[in-house]
């Protein structure tokens, strides 16, 4: 079955450590999210990518590195300098055509910190 | 800005319709899709109106007024298993790089009792 993996379900974070969570699509989707879900808040984009090798910020991308090496993978690495990474991760894929079709989630990493 | 406004909690008994509220006050506006969200789960595609009207899926409803800036979302024949969160997203202007702005609201959380 065609779907989005999010790996890890559940991670735990040092101080000062870096940490990667996997998302891998098999729905040859060109376009790709990450999106960030706080306690009582909507859902708020960190990262995004349209096309292999290309990336661009969302709203609160500061903290948080991407990579695009490969259509199918869209990793995410929390990186020390974001200082309040608890949270829920969730990682989105979409067709870029037609216009009007909605993202399709994974099932979300919770991190929280050590 | 963008801004997306839905109440934060409703309750409803089973086997009564609801219906869940959306304004939103957005630069550009390209669509608004519902999405279900069970409690530590994905959210899962549900509608999308682009033009106004009423949007009928087995039993669930969309409703859109752009003029109006607002949406709802009509459950009806409620079942146990529609307790959840229902986001509320708006997909706004162009943001370059063959992509739309999609902005989601903080999500009302239902709680339908028997």
């Amino acid at each position: 079955d065609g779907g989005i993996t999010q790996s890890p379900k559940y991670l735990f974070r040092k101080e000062g450590q870096n940490v990667t969570l996997s998302c891998e699509q098999n729905l040859n989707h060109d376009a790709m999210y990450w999106y960030r879900q706080d306690p009582g808040q909507g859902l708020r984009l960190i990262y995004y990518s349209q096309i292999v090798n290309d990336f661009q910020k969302g709203d609160i991308a500061e903290g948080y590195s991407v990579s695009r090496e490969k259509k199918e993978s869209f990793p995410l690495t929390v990186t020390s300098a974001q200082k309040n990474p608890t949270a829920f991760y969730l990682c989105a894929s979409k067709r870029t055509a037609p216009q009007g079709l909605p993202q399709h989630f994974g099932d979300g990493t919770r991190l929280s910190i050590l | 800005g963008q801004n997306i406004d839905q109440p934060t909690e409703m309750t409803a008994t089973e086997g009564a319709i609801v219906q869940i509220n959306c304004t939103y006050q957005t630069s550009g506006f390209n669509g608004l899709f519902w999405y279900q969200q069970h409690a530590g789960e994905a959210p899962t595609f549900l509608s999308y109106n682009v033009l106004d009207g009423l949007e009928e899926k087995g039993r669930f409803s969309s409703f859109l007024s752009r003029s109006k800036g607002y949406s709802y979302l009509l459950l009806k024949e409620l079942q146990m298993k529609d307790s959840a969160s229902y986001l509320c997203a708006v997909r706004g202007a162009y943001s370059g790089a063959g992509s739309y702005q999609l902005t989601f609201g903080k999500g009302t959380k239902l709680s339908v009792i028997p």
